[in-house]
């Protein structure tokens, strides 16, 4: 059973722009996660927040979390055509030995 | 780096075969999954352990079994493969409570 739930499913930008992506969930969470799958290939891990963080930053990375909304959004700026890609969020309910809950992911297509 | 690393890139088996999808990963975690991935259903939890010979189901486990005899390996069994379960399958492995580290991995298709 998915937890998360990505919006948009799809999102078609050009090289140099931002691209903003949105999880929402349903229940109470211990942390939760953004990954990243180029096309035919596993998932790679972006960045971890914790229930009790509201922002975190790597590179051109930004997450933020809303644990009273419950979702998140995935920032990425001045992306590039290598961004292209699926993300995934994933929730950690904090019950099962860090099981995941992942949502059916956001298709970005960044063009040159 | 961790590497999580799947026997298989692409597997064609015929229908009734049993079929072994192996895993193996080199940084001693304790967590490993199997999940499938199906286009618009995005990733669907088949089984996990948290421990050697230790399972768990997760979402959809029917047809599927696992074996966990040795930390680093993580085997997903087809018993009698159909043609539903046509689909990627993607080991992963973690510390608890932490990022998961996929494989690469296996697109099977049973005809």
């Amino acid at each position: 059973s998915q937890q998360g739930e990505e919006d948009p499913q799809a999102l078609s930008i050009q090289e140099g722009e931002n691209a903003t992506m949105n999880c929402s969930y349903k229940t109470s969470i211990n942390n939760l996660q953004w990954y990243r799958q180029n096309s035919g290939r596993g998932l790679v891990h972006l960045i971890l927040i914790r229930s009790n963080e509201r922002e975190k930053h790597s590179g051109r990375l930004r997450v933020t979390l809303d644990t009273s909304k419950k979702s998140s959004s995935l920032l990425i700026t001045a992306s590039r055509a290598a961004d292209t890609a699926s993300y995934f969020c994933a929730t950690d309910r904090g019950s099962t030995l860090g099981r995941l809950y992942f949502g059916r992911g956001t298709q970005l297509t960044v063009w040159p | 780096d961790v590497k999580v690393t799947q026997s298989s890139r692409y597997l064609v088996k015929r229908t009734g075969e049993k079929v072994f999808l192996e895993c193996v990963q080199d940084m001693d975690h304790e967590n490993m999954f199997w999940y499938r991935q199906d286009p618009g259903l995005g990733l669907r939890l088949i089984y996990f352990s948290y421990d050697v010979k230790m399972k768990e189901k997760g979402d959809i486990p029917e047809g599927y079994s696992v074996s966990r005899e040795k930390k680093e390996r993580f085997s997903l069994i087809l018993e009698s493969a159909s043609t539903n379960q046509t689909s990627m399958y993607l080991c992963a492995s973690s510390r608890a409570r932490s990022a998961l580290h996929f494989g690469n991995g296996t697109r099977l298709t049973v005809t």
